[in-house]
C-alpha cells in the first residue's frame, strides 16, 4: 500500500529558484493538505483542498500555490525560494465523512514522509 | 490565541513504566475532534489516537489512552509499559466544527524512555 507519496524526498535549492514539491494519495481521499515543520516546531497548514479544482488557504500560505487538478495529485509550488522556507513538509490526505448528528469527523489525516528543503 | 498547548517540550520515562503527555486546546465550538500523532527520528507522522467532543469515554488504542477532561479542556495522552521504542515527538492535534476541517497542531513534547 502506498499511501501518501512525496518527491523528492531531500532538495537543496539556491535563493530565487523555483520547484515544485509533489504529492500523491492512491487512497481515494478527497482532502488534501500541505503542512510545514520548522525546527522544533509543529505543523503549520499552507494549503489544503476538499476536491478536485478546489484550493483554500491555509496559516502560512504566502510564497506558495498549490493546484488539485485530480483527486490524487496535490502539487505545491515555491515561484521565488527564500531561506524562510527552508522547512520539512507535509502533504497529507484524509476521508471525507459527515457524521450523523454533526460532530468533527474522526478520520485521521494520513501522511507522506516529507520532503526536506533547504534554501542557501 | 494558541489552540493547541503542549507545556512539556521534553520527557523522560523509565521503560516498562507509564507517563502522560499533557494537551490543552481552547476552542469554543461544541464539535470538534482530537487526535495524537507520534513522529519517531525517522521522521514520519503516525496516527495514534482519536477523541470526539461528544464521546462518552475515553478513548483507548492499545497502550495508548487518552484522558480527556471537556471542563478542563484537556486532553491527555497516557502511554502504558513505555518501551525503548516509543521515544519520539508526541503531537496533539485539533479538528474543529462539524466534517473534516484541517488539523492543527501544537508544537509538541520530545518522549525519551530510558532502558
Amino acid at each position: 500500500n502506498a499511501g501518501v507519496t512525496q518527491t523528492p524526498k531531500f532538495r537543496i535549492l539556491k535563493i530565487g529558484q523555483s520547484m515544485t514539491l509533489q504529492c500523491a494519495q492512491d487512497m481515494n481521499h478527497n482532502y488534501m493538505y500541505w503542512y510545514r515543520q520548522d525546527p522544533g516546531m509543529g505543523l503549520k497548514l499552507i494549503y489544503y483542498s476538499v476536491g478536485a479544482g478546489i484550493t483554500d488557504k491555509g496559516e502560512v500560505p504566502n510564497g506558495y500555490n498549490v493546484s488539485r487538478s485530480t483527486t490524487e495529485d496535490f502539487p505545491l509550488r515555491l515561484e521565488l525560494a527564500a531561506p524562510s522556507q527552508t522547512s520539512v513538509y507535509f502533504c497529507a490526505s484524509s476521508y471525507s465523512m459527515r457524521i450523523a448528528g454533526g460532530g468533527a469527523s474522526n478520520q485521521p489525516q494520513h501522511f507522506g514522509d516529507g520532503t526536506r528543503l533547504s534554501i542557501l | 490565541a494558541q489552540k493547541i498547548t503542549q507545556t512539556q517540550p521534553g520527557m523522560f520515562v523509565q521503560e516498562k513504566e507509564a507517563v502522560t503527555l499533557d494537551c490543552t486546546y481552547d476552542t469554543s465550538d461544541p464539535s470538534y475532534g482530537l487526535f495524537w500523532y507520534k513522529q519517531p527520528s525517522s521522521g514520519e507522522m503516525i496516527f495514534l489516537i482519536y477523541q470526539g467532543s461528544y464521546d462518552q469515554q475515553n478513548a483507548t488504542e492499545g497502550r495508548y489512552s487518552l484522558n480527556f477532561q471537556k471542563a478542563r479542556k484537556s486532553a491527555n495522552l497516557v502511554i502504558s509499559a513505555s518501551q525503548l521504542g516509543d521515544s519520539a515527538m508526541y503531537f496533539c492535534a485539533m479538528r474543529e466544527d462539524s466534517g473534516n476541517t484541517p488539523l492543527v497542531f501544537g508544537k509538541g513534547t520530545r518522549l525519551s524512555v530510558i532502558a
